[in-house]
């Protein structure tokens, strides 16, 4: 069964500082996609990346970058020179391929971040 | 602003009530979702529409009734509701159904059962 570890409940930083969300994944698929949602305190999750799991190319989008190592089965999430507004709930999750059209997202715990001014 | 739309935001029902959520979105996507969200919690599954046919029911009690009268709409028929089925409920749609595709979320309607 598919599972997504972030281990990480709670993080609190100062401003500027840099910060890595940590997520591991359990998947017996040999295809699957992995993805980060961002959930700010008005409620709506919101897409940051997806990556499928034949491109390990790690991606940089500004201030955000993720580290896909298939070898450690992690896709970290790494947010550089934070800022408050940065401050919500993480999420990492997973859906596999073989599904058959039940294909369902799988979501860690998230990891609650706050930025301090 | 969001690109799906749930009303209401804020939902107060007794357990004998019957209340709806709706959810409603513009971009042409044919799959629809449920999820709930406990607090501090993961958001859950609960129902998934694919070209207005329920594709999916994760075991969910019949108090709650999905329906989606068109692709573009998506309700959530509530009745005799349980406290402990209090949560923010997300509605979410995609393109399509699959494991590639990337759901667009509501910001959720946070219903409180009494």
């Amino acid at each position: 069964a598919q599972k997504v570890t972030q281990a990480q409940t709670e993080i609190s930083v100062v401003e500027k500082e840099d910060v890595t969300l940590d997520c591991v994944y359990e998947t017996r698929d040999t295809t699957y996609y992995l993805f980060w949602y961002k959930q700010p305190p008005s409620g709506e999750l919101v897409f940051l990346i997806r990556r499928n799991s034949f491109d390990e190319q790690n991606e940089i989008s500004g201030r955000y970058s993720w580290n896909f190592q298939k070898s450690t089965s992690s896709f970290n999430f790494t947010i550089t020179a934070s800022q408050v507004v940065d401050s919500a709930v993480y999420f990492c999750a997973l859906s596999e391929a073989s599904q058959g059209g039940s294909e369902k997202l799988v979501f860690g715990k998230g990891t609650k971040l706050t930025v301090n001014p | 602003d969001t690109e799906v739309t749930q009303t209401p935001k804020h939902l107060v029902m007794g357990m004998t009530n019957k209340k709806s959520l709706k959810c409603e979105q513009h971009m042409g996507h044919r799959a629809m979702y449920w999820y709930k969200q406990k607090a501090k919690k993961p958001p859950e599954l609960m129902f998934v529409y694919s070209y207005e046919k329920l594709s999916i029911n994760e075991s969910v009690p019949s108090r709650f009734s999905p329906e989606c009268p068109n692709s573009s709409l998506l309700n959530l028929h509530l009745h005799a509701l349980q406290p402990e089925d209090s949560a923010l409920y997300l509605c979410a749609s995609s393109s399509r159904t699959g494991s590639a595709n990337v759901l667009t979320f509501g910001a959720g309607s946070r219903l409180t059962v009494l």
